[in-house]
């Protein structure tokens, strides 16, 4: 099936630091989105993203989360400054439409120390 | 706040029987989805319903928007169907967001 890419698969930062996660969507998806797992935890919505715009976001999408995906590279999740709580799995995923199936990517794991 | 109840969060079952999973809402969602997490972490698209029922081999879903829920059933389980299943509700007013349900652990024992 569709595959999305997400990279690194793995980031330990200090907290305080800047991180940039990355994801590369299926190829001719137009909507993109982040979701978050914390250990034993739900999945849980962050953020979707469409024509270079956010459509909506959650209350975990803090201020100092930013998305973007310029010149139609990769999708990205920065968070600056960093803090303990953001270790998490972070999960990129793509679909075509509004309204339709999702494809996720593998996750990236961030522990924030 | 809108949830996903899902049942059971642990199943075991001999193979070559079935059981079902199920998912309730506590609001009308639009659509569901259902996965499964390979040994990588990776969620596996299983089946994608805005109404109805869907069969892919031994799986099969239903959605039922206005009675809120869904149900997945496996028939002829194989060990290989061992995994966590999940399903998620799109739902959302300005874009489609998943809300997704806790989880299944499906074990499946010779």
């Amino acid at each position: 099936g569709p595959k999305v890419l997400q990279i690194p698969s793995h980031q330990i930062i200090d907290m305080g630091q800047m991180v940039t996660l990355n994801c590369d969507p299926v190829s001719n998806h137009l909507y993109f989105y982040w979701y978050k797992q914390i250990l034993g935890q739900q999945m849980e919505f962050l953020v979707n993203f469409y024509n270079g715009k956010v459509m909506e976001k959650s209350k975990l999408f803090k201020d100092q989360f930013s998305v973007e995906r310029p010149d139609g590279s990769y999708f990205t999740l920065k968070i600056q400054p960093t803090a303990l709580e953001d270790s998490a799995v972070y999960f990129c995923a793509s679909s075509l439409g509004l309204g339709g199936e999702q494809y996720f990517g593998p996750g990236t794991r961030l522990t924030v120390l | 706040g809108d949830q996903v109840e899902q049942s059971p969060s642990a199943l075991s079952l001999h193979e070559g029987t079935g059981s079902a999973l199920r998912c309730n809402f506590t609001t009308t969602m639009r659509a569901v989805q259902w996965f499964r997490k390979n040994s990588r972490g990776s969620l596996i698209n299983l089946f994608y319903l805005a109404s109805g029922t869907k069969e892919n081999g031994r799986l099969k879903s239903a959605f039922d928007s206005k009675e809120r829920y869904s149900t997945l059933h496996i028939r002829d389980a194989q060990l290989e169907d061992s995994g966590t299943y999940f399903c998620a509700a799109e739902y959302g007013s300005s874009g489609n967001k998943l809300i997704f349900g806790i989880g299944t652990l499906l074990s499946v024992k010779p």
